[in-house]
């Protein structure tokens, strides 16, 4: 089945309130990646974390990563109109090997 | 319904020469958006280009590169007189509608400039 599976596929939450979306892999990684992509638009890389790290931040996004689990998830804080969009993450295995790897994405709509 | 298929997965040029990258849509799907990884670093958007328009081209360098998606055929994008720099991943997605967010993406190609 297909690496990088977002859970879930769509979520609806009021502003002001925290998402969380979920994200597994299959093969080991280099590293993982969240990407966000608004309506008619391209990808926007949000953040990276790597293997060896555990958790990351930055500004209203937290993403934590346990490779023991296979799993990464993305904490949007203080969730704003502006959010809604389709999230993405992204394996990357490392070593010049293949590329990433995308799920099919979590679509967000934040309800003002 | 195969997915989004780019060819070649990997190419190496000379630098001066010229790199020509295909992506075929998946069936139904009429937005092409090409993007670049540079190593270790995540995608940067390239560009966005639905049947024969560039919509999009902002993240796209001015010299050397262009990109196209014909009536017919696939979305080549190509870089003239490659450098050591344009070495990446490059990748394509394709999605059915502008709003549909949902978009899939090819797995790549690498391109090593030597």
């Amino acid at each position: 089945s297909q690496q990088g599976e977002e859970d879930p596929q769509a979520l609806s939450i009021q502003e002001g309130e925290n998402a969380t979306m979920n994200c597994s892999y299959k093969t080991s990684i280099n590293n993982l990646q969240w990407y966000r992509q608004n309506s008619g638009r391209g990808l926007v890389h949000l953040i990276l974390i790597r293997s060896n790290e555990r958790e990351k931040h930055s500004g209203r996004l937290r993403v934590t990563l346990d490779t023991s689990k296979k799993s990464s998830s993305l904490l949007i804080t203080a969730s704003r109109a502006a959010d809604t969009a389709s999230y993405f993450c992204a394996t990357d295995p490392g070593g010049g090997a293949d590329g990433l790897t995308f799920g099919k994405g979590t679509h967000l709509i934040i309800q003002p | 319904n195969a997915g989004v298929m780019q060819n070649p997965r990997h190419l190496v040029r000379r630098r001066g020469q010229e790199a020509r990258l295909r992506c075929s849509p998946m069936k139904g799907h009429s937005h092409v958006y090409w993007y670049r990884q540079l190593p270790e670093e995540g995608l940067k958007f390239m560009v966005y280009l639905q049947k024969e328009n560039i919509i999009d081209e902002s993240g796209m360098p001015k010299e050397r590169f262009s990109a196209e998606f014909p009536k017919e055929g696939p979305s080549i994008l190509r870089i003239q007189q490659v450098v050591r720099g344009d070495s990446a991943a490059y990748f394509c997605a394709s999605s059915p509608t502008v709003v549909n967010t949902e978009a899939f993406f090819g797995q790549g190609t690498r391109l090593t400039v030597v």
